[in-house]
């Protein structure tokens, strides 16, 4: 079935170094992969999202890369805070008729000042 | 305005009760969602709505059953809860099937 694996599950960076988060899925017809960040107690909410028809998006410190024929996509953070330090889950979707998204297993981002 | 409200946000009942999460968006949207997250943090997806009618079913119970009364809006009753209820329950709403998805605020249910 759809399954998107997610690594690592905790990652813990120093103050202003780069913090790189993977996930790979295995629906061959997902075509939209968003990122969304859950602070403790909080809701999900989306930070950067990539569709299928482009390999890189940028936004400020944040990247996302999709390699479509190894169906991996990753989340880049550069010059980490400690105002990043949350829950990150990526997540797959077909979208139209059955766009549901099927979340990865979450990183613990520790940003240490 | 918070664009997509739940209600309550926290839920604390005994078992074997039935209860209910109201979900509201002012967005506009026409296709709404439950997810699930239990203790280790899995989000997983229950139902979703577009415009009132059903278009995902996951294999969840049928002690659960969502209900919208119109587009804006999309509730869930939980029947004979059980421990395993316990959990995060979040709704979401997105543009007519569209792919970006925004969610509410949560509602904390506790099964004792």
């Amino acid at each position: 079935g759809e399954n998107v694996e997610q690594h690592p599950s905790t990652l813990s960076v120093q103050e202003g170094d780069s913090a790189v988060i993977k996930c790979t899925y295995s629906d061959s017809a997902s075509n939209y992969f968003p990122w969304y960040k859950q602070e403790l107690g909080k809701r999900p909410q989306l930070i950067i999202d990539i569709r299928s028809n482009v390999g890189e998006k940028k936004d400020q410190r944040i990247a996302v890369t999709l390699n479509k024929t190894a169906k991996h996509f990753s989340l880049h953070i550069t010059e980490t805070q400690p105002e990043d330090s949350a829950v990150y889950f990526c997540a797959a979707s077909r979208g139209g008729a059955t766009n549901k998204l099927i979340f990865g297993t979450g990183t613990l981002l520790a940003v240490q000042p | 305005d918070t664009a997509v409200s739940q209600t309550p946000k926290y839920l604390v009942t005994q078992m074997g009760n039935d209860k209910s999460i109201k979900c509201e968006q002012n967005l506009g949207h026409d296709t709404m969602y439950w997810y699930k997250q239990d203790s280790k943090k899995f989000l997983k997806i229950m139902f979703s709505y577009n415009n009132k009618e059903l278009i995902i079913n996951e294999t969840v119970p049928n002690r659960f059953s969502p209900k919208s009364p119109d587009k804006a809006h999309l509730n869930l009753h939980i029947n004979s809860l059980e421990l395993g209820d316990s959990a995060v329950y979040f709704c979401a709403s997105s543009q007519n099937r569209g792919d970006i998805q925004y969610f509410g605020a949560g509602t904390r249910l506790s099964v004792l």
